[in-house]
């Protein structure tokens, strides 16, 4: 089956102490994104990738990281959370110019 | 930047009522437009999309048009059901892909039996 997984699906965690959660696609997607998603404001992405070593930056990228190392894989890393990261996080994949991205389950998470 | 307005809702509706959810959007170039579903504890799903002016993009009895003179995208409907109970989320990308995949704010639905 064609999907998008991420996890953990939910995470409780303290203020400063390091998290990864973890995406992979089995679709062989070139494309791969990061948003969050909070109340009144819709989804903003946090950061994208075109390829494998290609990452950029989205709307929203302070305080977080990612990685490409392998086309399906697309961790987001964040190095020290803070409270106003509490928030649901959804991981997509797509293929570039097909305008369709597919969406992961999403993953939240509540910095404490 | 590229941005995208629609209403936020909540919206109620009967069972078999007729639906609109209005959607705008600034954006330099020829974007595409999309309509997103979000189910409770779900991801989100495309429902449809419109990648030219005047293209209309439809999808399990949803409809929308690309109206590029009023920057318009809005989702229609003719008689909700109660499983159509979702976040819509209007969207739209731009020309250089990826870098300016914009999302409105979403509208949650209600439909009542």
């Amino acid at each position: 089956e064609a999907q998008v997984t991420q996890n953990p699906r939910y995470l409780i965690t303290v203020t400063g102490k390091k998290l990864t959660v973890t995406c992979s696609q089995n679709m062989n997607h070139e494309y791969m994104s990061w948003y969050r998603q909070d109340p009144g404001l819709g989804l903003r992405q946090i950061y994208y990738s075109m390829n494998v070593e290609v990452t950029d930056k989205g709307d929203v990228p302070e305080g977080y990281k990612v990685s490409r190392k392998e086309k399906r894989n697309f961790p987001l890393i964040l190095e020290s959370p803070s409270p106003n990261q509490t928030s649901l996080y959804f991981c997509a994949s797509a293929v570039p110019r097909d305008n369709e991205q597919f969406f992961g389950p999403g993953t939240r998470l509540t910095v404490l | 930047g590229d941005s995208v307005t629609q209403m936020e809702g909540p919206v109620t509706l009967s069972e078999e009522a007729f639906l609109t959810i209005n959607c705008t959007y600034t954006a330099t170039g020829y974007p595409s437009l999309f309509w997103y579903v979000q189910y409770p504890g779900e991801g989100l799903q495309l429902l449809l999309k419109a990648t030219k002016a005047d293209d209309k993009g439809s999808n399990k009895g949803f409809e929308a048009t690309y109206r590029k003179e009023t920057t318009s995208f809005h989702l229609e409907k003719g008689s909700v059901q109660v499983s159509d109970s979702a976040v819509y989320f209007c969207a739209l990308s731009g020309d250089n892909y990826g870098q300016n995949f914009v999302f409105g704010p979403g509208t949650r639905l209600s439909v009542l039996p």
